[in-house]
């Protein structure tokens, strides 16, 4: 069971730039986060998706798009990198139907360096 | 919004020893659920324990355990016995209610072990 898979995992970008990172989940989960991972910040929503069709902005959502393609899938989308946009990302999902004391189930990461 | 701080951007346990991560969080719901992960350098985000409010006694999951004050706000994690591979970055993490069960992270506390 691979759970959350992200990729790439690494990704060196000029700025201007544009990529698409990718996430998919297995587990059958309805929602979908992409969280950003900087040091001494911790993790920042950037978008999520409660269910397929549907996304929200989160805490940081400047400079990113999203787009749920489906039930297993949430991309995250930088148009124009940007140096500030250097960071780790975090796609997650989880499974509301199991109680909101659900956790969210992570992938591995993706490190995205702006230059 | 809801805040979660951590105030110790750093803690050090000696091999066997017990320590305490803190943790306080701001909130004006009476339900919500109170989640600890685990960063080692794997980058891998793993769930150690979680908590839901209207609960009053305090999880544990083996040699960790929480100590839940819901009038404080406060909701500590206690290693007991530590070990090498404890060492990791910790993030206390906050889900209130509403219809999206996104998490807000604390900005971590990094947690060395010494041999």
């Amino acid at each position: 069971n691979a759970g959350v898979t992200q990729t790439p995992k690494f990704q060196v970008l000029k700025t201007g730039q544009s990529m698409t990172l990718q996430c998919a989940q297995d587990m059958n989960h309805n929602s979908m986060y992409w969280y950003r991972q900087d040091p001494g910040m911790g993790l920042r929503l950037i978008y999520y998706s409660a269910s397929e069709g549907t996304t929200d902005k989160g805490e940081v959502p400047n400079g990113y798009n999203v787009s749920r393609l489906n039930k297993r899938e949430f991309s995250l989308r930088l148009e124009s990198a940007a140096p500030s946009q250097t960071s780790v990302y975090f796609c997650a999902s989880s499974d509301p139907a199991t109680g909101r004391n659900s956790p969210l189930h992570f992938g591995n990461g993706t490190r995205l360096t702006v230059t | 919004a809801q805040t979660v701080t951590q105030s110790q951007p750093e803690m050090s346990v000696q091999e066997a020893e017990t320590v305490t991560l803190s943790c306080t969080y701001d909130t004006s719901e009476s339900d919500y659920y109170l989640f600890w992960y685990k960063q080692p350098p794997s980058r891998q985000m793993i769930l150690v324990i979680r908590q839901e409010a209207y609960k009053q006694q305090n999880a544990t999951e083996n040699r960790f355990s929480v100590n839940f004050q819901k009038a404080a706000k406060s909701f500590s994690l206690k290693i007991s016995d530590s070990q090498l591979g404890d060492a990791a970055m910790y993030f206390c993490a906050y889900r209130g209610g509403g219809s999206n069960y996104k998490l807000t992270f604390g900005k971590g506390t990094l947690l060395t072990v010494n041999p």
